[in-house]
């Protein structure tokens, strides 16, 4: 199994531009999440999705979007980058099931710069 | 609204030291706690994980424990290696239903000296 995978590992946009971060993931996870890290500081939830057609807003959801068309893809989309967007940004999935079994997989980051 | 912390910030110790990584969170209503290590520039990976109804977890040369009263987790890393030298970040989920959202701390990043 290739776990989480997500691309691209590095892009620097100008502001106003849109890109979208990829995200897939192939342990048949019904869960999955999108979070941001910037510097120095832990991860905060952008939005999150309990399995396809379901998604929902985290802790930092403004800018951002999110569709959730089959159980593997999950891509964050960015509109009209922002300065503020600068940050690493990390796909994750998880199963329903309780115990040990929720725990939360990683994918290895996007460095994002907006300039 | 439930805020983990994570103290000190950074710690450096020497190689074959025993040592403690501390984790503080506000709200008790938790479903469970998990610890994670992030080495630099990659994702996160999951160290271990304690239920609410735990009060322990270990794997290996790391003990977690979990006292839900008083907010606090605990990382025990026996016999520390260079190799452990990371950021080790803990991760509450509050309990809600039909979620699995974690809230972080910002971390403590760990340097074992040869």
């Amino acid at each position: 199994n290739a776990g989480v995978t997500q691309t691209p590992k590095f892009r620097i946009l100008k502001i106003g531009q849109s890109m979208t971060l990829q995200c897939t993931q192939d342990m048949n996870h019904n869960y999955m999440y999108w979070y941001r890290q910037d510097p120095g500081m832990g991860l905060k939830l952008i939005y999150y999705s309990v399995g396809a057609g379901i998604t929902d807003k985290g802790e930092v959801p403004n800018g951002y979007n999110v569709s959730r068309s089959t159980t593997e893809d999950f891509p964050l989309r960015l509109e009209l980058a922002a300065p503020s967007q600068t940050s690493v940004y990390f796909c994750a999935s998880s199963y329903l099931g309780g115990g040990a079994q929720e725990t939360q997989y990683f994918g290895p980051g996007t460095r994002l710069l907006v300039l | 609204k439930q805020e983990v912390t994570q103290i000190p910030a950074a710690l450096s110790v020497p190689e074959g030291e025993n040592l403690v990584l501390n984790c503080s969170f506000t709200d008790s209503a938790i479903y469970n706690l998990q610890w994670f290590r992030q080495d630099p520039g990659k994702g996160l990976t999951s160290l271990l994980l304690i239920q609410s109804s735990q009060r322990e977890q270990t794997s290996g040369r790391l003990n977690a424990s979990l006292d839900k009263s008083s907010g606090r987790s605990t990382l025990y890393i026996a016999a520390s290696q260079p190799g452990d030298s990371a950021t080790y970040l803990c991760a509450v989920r509050p309990f809600i239903q039909g979620a699995q959202k974690l809230v972080f701390g910002q971390g403590t990043r760990l340097t074992i000296n040869p």
